[in-house]
């Protein structure tokens, strides 16, 4: 079965410091990662993902993330905070092929001017 | 690109009544759907896994009879939350699932937002 573990229910940055939010996962098969964003009131917005191939991925909004399959991770990670930026991301991961995510708790990042 | 299409965004309904909520995929054929539940400050939990053409596959702990699901067609699936109740208002998110060459490729409704008084 697999699992996501993201590290942090809440993470407050300053604007302009970098963001680092952390996941975790565990899977049998090669996975398929995945960033989300939700901003209040609204639905899930991918902001990257990882399939196959080059294992740093960049995403919308400045933000990437690298694979990193000895350790299992796949973190989350921006040069600079904007304070548009402050969301709740979710991690998540899925088999290749018709399988539903399966979802990290979620982290909350806060923005501090 | 591909958009899936959840309505209403937003319901507020009283108790005992039913609500459905609807899940388009507007210019791919969705062969499979899923419905998935978010609570408070709380990830998504997924519900129910709708194919087309056959019944959802529910997941542990969900109530088949209570969370009605149909996948009538290839572009649609329908969640209704039979006699709704308080305990139910939450943030309910579906998606699809787009077969493509060597993978699949999904995509999320914008959720809808439930709230029974």
């Amino acid at each position: 079965a697999q699992s996501v573990t993201q590290l942090g229910s809440h993470v407050s940055v300053s604007e302009g410091a970098l963001v680092l939010l952390r996941c975790n996962y565990s899977s049998s098969v090669p996975p398929y990662l995945f960033w989300y964003v939700q901003y209040p009131n609204q639905g899930l917005q991918l902001l990257l993902k990882y399939t196959t191939g080059a294992t740093l991925v960049k995403g919308i909004n400045g933000f990437e993330a690298e694979f990193k399959k000895s350790e299992t991770s796949f973190h989350l990670t921006k040069p600079s905070a904007h304070m548009s930026d402050a969301a709740e991301y979710f991690c998540a991961v899925s088999d290749p092929g018709n399988t539903p995510l399966v979802f990290g708790k979620g982290t909350r990042l806060s923005v501090i001017a | 690109g591909a958009v899936v299409s959840q309505h209403p965004s937003r319901v507020i309904c009283k108790s005992g009544t039913s609500v459905k909520i609807e899940c388009r995929s507007l210019d791919f054929q969705a062969t499979t759907m899923f419905w998935y539940r978010q609570f408070p400050k709380q990830s998504l939990m997924l519900m129910a896994t709708s194919n087309e053409g056959s019944k959802a596959t529910y997941e542990q702990g969900v109530e088949k009879d209570k969370f009605l699901i149909n996948h009538a067609s290839l572009t649609l699936s329908t969640l209704t939350v039979t006699s709704a109740h308080p305990e139910d208002s939450s943030f309910y998110i579906c998606s699809a699932s787009q077969p493509l060459d060597g993978g699949e490729k999904l995509f999320f409704g914008s959720g809808t937002q439930l709230s029974v008084l």
